[in-house]
């Protein structure tokens, strides 16, 4: 069995801030571990993945996450947000022969 | 390459009716998976297929089937169906359906269910 948690659902930082969303995880096996990114009225957009590799992993438009196993973590974190980065972003857990599980959702907001 | 397609993108039926939403995946990808997105549920998966056979099957009542063509090309049916369907049906595919594997999403089908 997995599981995410998402600990924010509304995140809200000023343009050129830095932008940390939190998500926690559960499972049975070792775990692959992903964020995506939804624009309004868009589809899923993959921002990185985490595979047993480097702990810190780098995704696109500048995003990282840190894959934490003793805190069963994976937090994603930005330097300095753009207007451009609010969205939802969801913290994802695939293990084992399961589909994905997806967390509830972070919505980021951006302000001027 | 081309990415992962739906059709139709928007829908609108009435209760009672059924439904079929079709996925094509990235060319050369052979496993699909389908997903449900609500406001209340978030996502959820519902099942995935991998060279025409159904790997495994979310939490989801049997009104919910899927099929899988030797082009790799998806289909998702839902009978019978009632209000509380009304969501985001999102298709995913990936090369081989390894665990390791991105999934790469479509666009969405929006099914209004009145």
């Amino acid at each position: 069995a997995q599981s995410v948690t998402q600990l924010d659902s509304h995140v809200s930082v000023s343009e050129g801030t830095p932008v940390l969303l939190r998500c926690n995880y559960s499972s049975s096996y070792s775990p692959s571990l992903f964020w995506y990114v939804q624009h309004p009225n868009k589809g899923l957009q993959l921002l990185l993945k985490y595979t047993s590799a480097a702990t810190l992993v780098k995704g696109i438009n500048g995003f990282e996450a840190e894959f934490k196993k003793s805190e069963t973590s994976f937090h994603l974190t930005k330097p300095s947000a753009h207007m451009s980065d609010a969205a939802e972003y969801f913290c994802v857990v695939r293990g084992g022969a399961d589909g994905l599980t997806f967390g509830k959702g972070t919505h980021l907001i951006i302000q001027p | 390459k081309a990415g992962v397609t739906q059709t139709p993108r928007y829908l609108i039926k009435t209760r009672g009716q059924q439904v079929t939403l079709s996925c094509s995946p990235i060319s050369g990808h052979r496993s699909v998976s389908w997903y449900q997105q609500t406001p209340g549920q978030g996502l959820q998966f519902l099942f995935e297929y991998f060279s025409e056979t159904q790997r495994n099957k979310g939490n989801f009542p049997g009104r919910f089937s899927g099929r899988q063509f030797s082009n790799s090309r998806s289909e998702m049916n839902v009978s019978t169906l009632e209000l509380g369907d009304s969501a985001l049906y999102l298709c995913a595919s990936r090369l081989l359906g390894t665990d390791q594997e991105t999934q790469y999403f479509g666009p969405g089908t929006r099914l209004l269910v009145l």
